[in-house]
Protein backbone atom coordinates (compact mmCIF):
# COMPACT_ATOMS: atom_id res chain seq x y z
CA UNK A 1 0.00 0.00 0.00
CA UNK A 2 1.16 3.66 -0.73
CA UNK A 3 0.94 6.16 1.94
CA UNK A 4 0.39 9.39 1.66
CA UNK A 5 2.02 12.04 4.19
CA UNK A 6 0.60 15.68 3.94
CA UNK A 7 2.09 18.14 5.64
CA UNK A 8 2.09 20.68 7.60
CA UNK A 9 -1.37 19.38 9.16
CA UNK A 10 -2.61 23.19 9.76
CA UNK A 11 -1.50 26.03 7.45
CA UNK A 12 -2.10 29.58 9.10
CA UNK A 13 -1.87 32.13 6.21
CA UNK A 14 -3.23 35.80 5.74
CA UNK A 15 -5.61 36.50 2.92
CA UNK A 16 -3.32 37.55 -0.06
CA UNK A 17 -0.64 35.50 0.96
CA UNK A 18 0.77 32.21 -0.38
CA UNK A 19 0.45 28.98 0.26
CA UNK A 20 2.24 26.12 -0.08
CA UNK A 21 1.21 22.40 0.86
CA UNK A 22 3.04 19.12 0.46
CA UNK A 23 2.25 15.56 -0.15
CA UNK A 24 4.98 12.90 0.06
CA UNK A 25 4.25 9.18 -1.36
CA UNK A 26 5.63 6.00 0.20
CA UNK A 27 6.88 4.79 -3.41
CA UNK A 28 6.72 6.56 -6.67
CA UNK A 29 3.22 7.56 -8.30
CA UNK A 30 4.48 8.75 -10.95
CA UNK A 31 2.61 11.89 -11.95
CA UNK A 32 -0.42 10.12 -11.41
CA UNK A 33 -1.41 12.55 -8.16
CA UNK A 34 -4.56 14.48 -7.67
CA UNK A 35 -5.48 17.17 -5.36
CA UNK A 36 -8.44 18.18 -3.76
CA UNK A 37 -10.20 20.85 -1.71
CA UNK A 38 -13.26 20.08 1.25
CA UNK A 39 -14.65 23.31 2.66
CA UNK A 40 -17.17 22.37 5.89
CA UNK A 41 -20.48 20.27 5.16
CA UNK A 42 -19.23 19.63 0.98
CA UNK A 43 -18.12 16.70 -0.42
CA UNK A 44 -14.41 17.06 -2.06
CA UNK A 45 -13.82 19.02 -5.25
CA UNK A 46 -11.21 17.74 -7.34
CA UNK A 47 -8.58 20.66 -8.17
CA UNK A 48 -5.57 19.48 -9.49
CA UNK A 49 -4.72 15.67 -11.28
CA UNK A 50 -1.38 14.78 -13.38
CA UNK A 51 -0.03 16.07 -10.53
CA UNK A 52 0.03 19.65 -12.27
CA UNK A 53 -3.31 20.15 -14.80
CA UNK A 54 -6.04 22.16 -13.26
CA UNK A 55 -9.51 20.41 -13.27
CA UNK A 56 -12.29 22.05 -14.73
CA UNK A 57 -13.04 25.59 -13.78
CA UNK A 58 -10.32 26.01 -11.35
CA UNK A 59 -8.74 29.48 -10.43
CA UNK A 60 -5.11 29.62 -12.06
CA UNK A 61 -4.40 31.05 -8.65
CA UNK A 62 -4.02 27.66 -7.78
CA UNK A 63 -0.71 25.25 -9.22
CA UNK A 64 0.51 21.79 -8.87
CA UNK A 65 4.03 20.18 -9.26
CA UNK A 66 6.22 17.67 -8.55
CA UNK A 67 6.14 13.91 -9.43
CA UNK A 68 7.54 10.37 -8.26
CA UNK A 69 6.89 11.13 -4.63
CA UNK A 70 7.16 14.46 -3.52
CA UNK A 71 4.32 17.12 -4.72
CA UNK A 72 3.10 20.76 -4.06
CA UNK A 73 0.27 22.65 -4.00
CA UNK A 74 0.83 26.24 -4.19
CA UNK A 75 -2.34 28.88 -3.59
CA UNK A 76 -0.28 31.52 -5.31
CA UNK A 77 -2.77 34.71 -3.52
CA UNK A 78 -5.40 33.35 -0.87
CA UNK A 79 -8.97 34.28 -1.13
CA UNK A 80 -11.46 33.85 1.25
CA UNK A 81 -13.03 31.23 0.05
CA UNK A 82 -10.04 29.42 -0.47
CA UNK A 83 -9.83 28.23 3.72
CA UNK A 84 -10.58 24.93 3.53
CA UNK A 85 -8.82 21.30 4.18
CA UNK A 86 -7.28 20.19 1.15
CA UNK A 87 -6.18 16.06 0.60
CA UNK A 88 -3.44 14.44 -2.23
CA UNK A 89 -4.81 11.33 -3.32
CA UNK A 90 -2.63 8.34 -6.14
CA UNK A 91 -4.25 6.73 -8.30
CA UNK A 92 -0.96 5.37 -9.94
CA UNK A 93 -0.71 1.94 -8.08
CA UNK A 94 -3.70 0.28 -6.77
CA UNK A 95 -5.86 -1.18 -5.17
CA UNK A 96 -6.32 0.61 -2.75
CA UNK A 97 -6.58 4.20 -3.64
CA UNK A 98 -4.82 6.45 -0.92
CA UNK A 99 -5.22 9.47 0.26
CA UNK A 100 -3.40 11.98 2.35
CA UNK A 101 -3.94 12.71 6.01
CA UNK A 102 -5.10 16.52 4.69
CA UNK A 103 -4.29 20.42 5.20
CA UNK A 104 -6.15 22.56 6.75
CA UNK A 105 -5.41 25.98 5.34
CA UNK A 106 -7.07 28.90 7.92
CA UNK A 107 -6.80 32.05 8.45
CA UNK A 108 -4.24 33.34 10.25
CA UNK B 1 -22.99 16.93 -16.66
CA UNK B 2 -22.82 13.99 -14.58
CA UNK B 3 -24.45 13.81 -11.35
CA UNK B 4 -24.48 11.67 -8.36
CA UNK B 5 -26.80 11.20 -5.54
CA UNK B 6 -26.61 8.73 -2.41
CA UNK B 7 -29.23 7.20 -1.04
CA UNK B 8 -29.95 4.72 2.30
CA UNK B 9 -30.50 4.74 5.93
CA UNK B 10 -28.90 6.97 8.04
CA UNK B 11 -28.93 5.10 11.96
CA UNK B 12 -27.67 1.19 11.34
CA UNK B 13 -27.60 -0.53 14.47
CA UNK B 14 -24.16 -2.74 15.39
CA UNK B 15 -23.88 -6.21 14.23
CA UNK B 16 -26.29 -5.20 10.82
CA UNK B 17 -25.52 -4.50 7.54
CA UNK B 18 -25.15 -1.26 6.03
CA UNK B 19 -26.56 -0.16 2.74
CA UNK B 20 -26.15 2.45 0.57
CA UNK B 21 -27.38 2.95 -3.38
CA UNK B 22 -25.39 5.69 -5.41
CA UNK B 23 -27.74 7.45 -8.36
CA UNK B 24 -26.04 8.52 -11.52
CA UNK B 25 -27.71 11.29 -13.45
CA UNK B 26 -26.42 12.99 -16.68
CA UNK B 27 -24.85 9.89 -18.48
CA UNK B 28 -24.75 6.43 -18.65
CA UNK B 29 -23.26 4.28 -15.88
CA UNK B 30 -21.80 1.98 -18.52
CA UNK B 31 -21.37 4.36 -21.07
CA UNK B 32 -17.73 4.98 -20.62
CA UNK B 33 -14.78 3.45 -18.80
CA UNK B 34 -16.23 5.30 -15.52
CA UNK B 35 -15.15 3.39 -12.11
CA UNK B 36 -17.00 4.21 -9.47
CA UNK B 37 -16.53 4.49 -5.75
CA UNK B 38 -17.62 4.46 -2.49
CA UNK B 39 -15.29 6.94 0.26
CA UNK B 40 -15.92 7.32 3.38
CA UNK B 41 -15.03 10.24 5.93
CA UNK B 42 -15.34 9.37 10.18
CA UNK B 43 -16.47 12.80 12.06
CA UNK B 44 -13.35 15.25 11.89
CA UNK B 45 -11.10 12.46 10.34
CA UNK B 46 -9.77 12.05 6.75
CA UNK B 47 -10.83 10.39 3.42
CA UNK B 48 -10.90 6.37 2.96
CA UNK B 49 -11.30 4.63 -0.10
CA UNK B 50 -14.20 1.61 0.61
CA UNK B 51 -13.72 0.47 -2.66
CA UNK B 52 -14.61 0.47 -6.34
CA UNK B 53 -16.50 -0.84 -9.25
CA UNK B 54 -16.65 -1.12 -13.05
CA UNK B 55 -19.61 -1.07 -15.14
CA UNK B 56 -18.72 -4.62 -16.32
CA UNK B 57 -19.09 -5.88 -12.49
CA UNK B 58 -15.87 -6.13 -11.64
CA UNK B 59 -14.78 -5.17 -8.02
CA UNK B 60 -11.90 -3.34 -6.44
CA UNK B 61 -12.03 -3.37 -2.59
CA UNK B 62 -9.64 -2.15 0.58
CA UNK B 63 -8.53 -4.99 1.97
CA UNK B 64 -9.36 -3.93 5.00
CA UNK B 65 -13.10 -3.97 4.42
CA UNK B 66 -12.72 -6.68 2.10
CA UNK B 67 -14.40 -9.42 4.50
CA UNK B 68 -17.18 -7.62 5.51
CA UNK B 69 -17.94 -5.72 2.15
CA UNK B 70 -20.02 -5.94 -1.20
CA UNK B 71 -20.31 -3.86 -3.78
CA UNK B 72 -22.50 -3.80 -7.50
CA UNK B 73 -23.55 -2.24 -10.65
CA UNK B 74 -27.58 -2.23 -11.66
CA UNK B 75 -26.92 -0.84 -15.22
CA UNK B 76 -31.05 -0.88 -15.52
CA UNK B 77 -31.48 1.72 -12.83
CA UNK B 78 -28.16 3.86 -13.24
CA UNK B 79 -27.13 2.84 -9.80
CA UNK B 80 -24.43 1.20 -7.88
CA UNK B 81 -24.38 0.13 -4.88
CA UNK B 82 -22.32 -0.47 -1.63
CA UNK B 83 -23.05 -3.36 1.61
CA UNK B 84 -21.33 -3.47 4.49
CA UNK B 85 -22.01 -6.10 7.16
CA UNK B 86 -21.03 -6.31 10.49
CA UNK B 87 -20.91 -2.98 11.22
CA UNK B 88 -19.40 -1.46 14.37
CA UNK B 89 -19.43 2.16 15.91
CA UNK B 90 -16.05 2.74 13.81
CA UNK B 91 -17.80 2.77 10.58
CA UNK B 92 -20.34 5.62 11.96
CA UNK B 93 -19.00 7.85 9.09
CA UNK B 94 -20.04 10.42 5.98
CA UNK B 95 -20.03 7.94 2.69
CA UNK B 96 -19.33 9.73 -0.21
CA UNK B 97 -20.01 7.72 -3.74
CA UNK B 98 -17.76 9.19 -6.61
CA UNK B 99 -16.99 8.59 -10.32
CA UNK B 100 -13.41 7.95 -11.98
CA UNK B 101 -13.24 8.27 -15.76
CA UNK B 102 -10.93 5.07 -16.31
CA UNK B 103 -8.52 3.38 -13.47
CA UNK B 104 -5.87 5.92 -13.61
CA UNK B 105 -8.07 8.85 -13.03
CA UNK B 106 -9.04 10.94 -10.24
CA UNK B 107 -12.51 11.43 -8.67
CA UNK B 108 -13.95 14.05 -10.82
CA UNK B 109 -17.53 13.77 -9.21
CA UNK B 110 -18.93 13.01 -6.55
CA UNK B 111 -21.98 12.80 -4.50
CA UNK B 112 -22.93 15.24 -1.43
CA UNK B 113 -22.65 12.63 0.78
CA UNK B 114 -24.79 10.36 3.31
CA UNK B 115 -24.51 10.45 7.28
CA UNK B 116 -24.51 6.89 8.24
CA UNK B 117 -24.55 6.61 12.15
CA UNK B 118 -23.96 3.01 13.85
CA UNK B 119 -25.89 3.24 17.13
CA UNK B 120 -28.09 1.08 19.25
Amino acid sequence: EIVMTQSPATLSVSPGERATLSCRASQSVSSNLAWYQQKPGQAPRLLIYGASTRATGIPARFSGSGSGTEFTLTISSLQSEDFAVYYCQQYNNWPPLTFGGGTMVEIK
Amino acid sequence: QLQLQESGPGLVKPSETLSLTCTVSGASISGRSYYWAWIRQPPGKGLEWIGSVYYSGSTYYNSSLKSRLAMSIDTSKNQFSLRLSSVTAADTAMYYCAGAGGGYDPFDFWGQGSLVTVSS
